[in-house]
């Protein structure tokens, strides 16, 4: 199992530009998570899906859309790619809720310019 | 809302120096506690985990018990190594809630 895998690895923007990235696990989890993480500021939650087809904001939405695409893909997406959005982006996914662990991807470190 | 208050670091030890990291939270419910570690360069690996009062988490010389009375969920370990140097994540989880809270992470560099 390759668990939670996240393209590309790093990637580099010019202010307005628009990507998306790609997050996949193989564990048949129902759950998946975008986060940022930056200096001191631990992890914020942007989006989520519980199940798929369902997908809810989080702690930092704005500027950001995501994709339930199936079971397996949950691809967060940056229209207009600001320098404020310069940031290491984790996926994860999770079996279920509450006593259940999050397993995370190896995150996409992405600076805009 | 729920939330996670850790130490700050960095935190600077010496090779089989006592480790403790403090973590407490605030929650409505009854939530499961978790520690993440998270090397250079890596995303975040579950370390240990507790999901009731009481409970003591372990993996790799690592614990933390689960205070309910104290809202702590500290982490220990008796003699730190130079590998278990990187960044430690304690969060939690309600049942009824589909999202984690983490807190901002405590840095620690274990010197030779």
């Amino acid at each position: 199992n390759a668990g939670v895998t996240q393209t590309p690895k790093f990637q580099v923007l010019k202010t307005g530009q628009s990507m998306t990235l790609q997050c996949a696990q193989d564990m048949n989890h129902n759950s998946m998570y975008w986060y940022r993480q930056d200096p001191g500021m631990g992890l914020r939650l942007i989006y989520y899906s519980a199940s798929e087809g369902t997908t809810d904001k989080g702690e930092v939405p704005n500027g950001y859309n995501v994709s339930r695409l199936n079971k397996r893909e949950f691809s967060l997406r940056l229209e207009s790619a600001a320098p404020s959005q310069t940031s290491v982006y984790f996926c994860a996914s999770r079996r279920g809720q509450g006593a259940n662990e999050q397993f995370f991807g190896p995150g996409t470190r992405l600076t805009v310019l | 809302g729920d939330s996670v208050t850790q130490m700050e670091g960095p935190v600077t030890l010496s090779e089989e120096a006592f480790l403790t990291i403090n973590c407490t939270y605030t929650a409505t419910g009854y939530p499961s506690l978790f520690w993440y570690v998270q090397y250079p360069g890596e995303g975040l690996q579950l370390l240990l985990k507790a999901t009731k009062a009481d409970d003591k988490g372990s993996n790799k010389g690592f614990e933390a018990t689960y205070r309910k009375e104290t809202t702590s969920f500290h982490l220990e370990k008796g003699s730190v190594q130079v590998s278990d140097s990187a960044v430690y994540f304690c969060a939690l989880s309600e049942a009824a809630n589909n999202d984690m809270r983490f807190g901002a992470g405590t840095r620690l560099t274990v010197k030779p």
